[in-house]
């Protein structure tokens, strides 16, 4: 869909190394958010910006941290891969941060560490 | 603790039939409660949402009814249409959108 990319789709790492995953916006929408997607807990947050250099924590931190040096991007890092962090992974963006009318997602990026 | 709670892991109702997914909540201080629908290899896609000041919206096919005293909501669709087979989350929020474990609906022929 239109205006919010997620890379890369799949990516397949080892333990212990560092990844990095992108969300790029073309909506100049302020609010940015990650999320983890997984088997019997739904959509959990890990990391949210409201402006650029500005981030704080979700309710699944450890383990990540997150960079927007500009508008369009918000990475998502994990410092070293772990195998609880396979996972598929969400970008959302929301113009006013507002919940009422909801956030747009991006298509996910599946990540496997093994 | 789950603040968000759907108890249904799946769903499957006849095409043209009414289909209800139910949410839980504990949290009182949730002021916007949302739907989400996904399909498979896609993000989630906003459905449609209500505000804690009131008890019913309707969008088309799709309506949510809230009940605060019993800290629940639903979501019908009317008539359940071969395309609505997905997994809906419902979703809370008082800042930052919680969302729940979702339900798997299959709409059968």
């Amino acid at each position: 869909d239109a205006g919010i990319t997620q890379s890369p789709r799949h990516k397949v790492t080892e333990t212990g190394t560092p990844v990095t995953l992108r969300c790029h916006q073309t909506e100049n929408h302020r609010y940015m958010y990650w999320y983890r997607q997984d088997p019997g807990h739904g959509l959990r947050l890990i990391h949210y910006s409201y402006g650029v250099k500005d981030t704080d924590k979700g309710e699944v931190s450890d383990g990540y941290s997150v960079s927007r040096s500009k508008t369009e991007d918000f990475l998502l890092t994990l410092e070293s891969a772990t195998s609880s962090q396979t996972s598929v992974y969400f970008c959302a963006i929301s113009e006013s941060g507002r919940p009422n009318y909801g956030y747009t997602f991006g298509s996910g990026t599946r990540l496997t560490v093994v | 603790d789950q603040q968000v709670k759907q108890n249904s892991p799946s769903l499957s109702v006849q095409e043209g039939r009414i289909s209800i997914l139910n949410c839980d909540y504990t949290n009182s201080m949730f002021d916007y409660f949302l739907w989400y629908k996904k399909y498979p290899a896609e993000g989630p896609t906003f459905l449609i949402s209500i505000s804690s000041i009131k008890d019913k919206n309707e969008d088309g096919r799709f309506t949510v009814f809230l009940n605060k005293s019993a800290k629940h909501l639903s979501l019908h669709i009317v008539p359940s249409q071969p395309g609505d087979s997905a997994v809906y989350f419902c979703a809370a929020s008082d800042d930052k959108i919680i969302f729940g474990k979702g339900t798997r609906l299959h709409i059968l022929p």
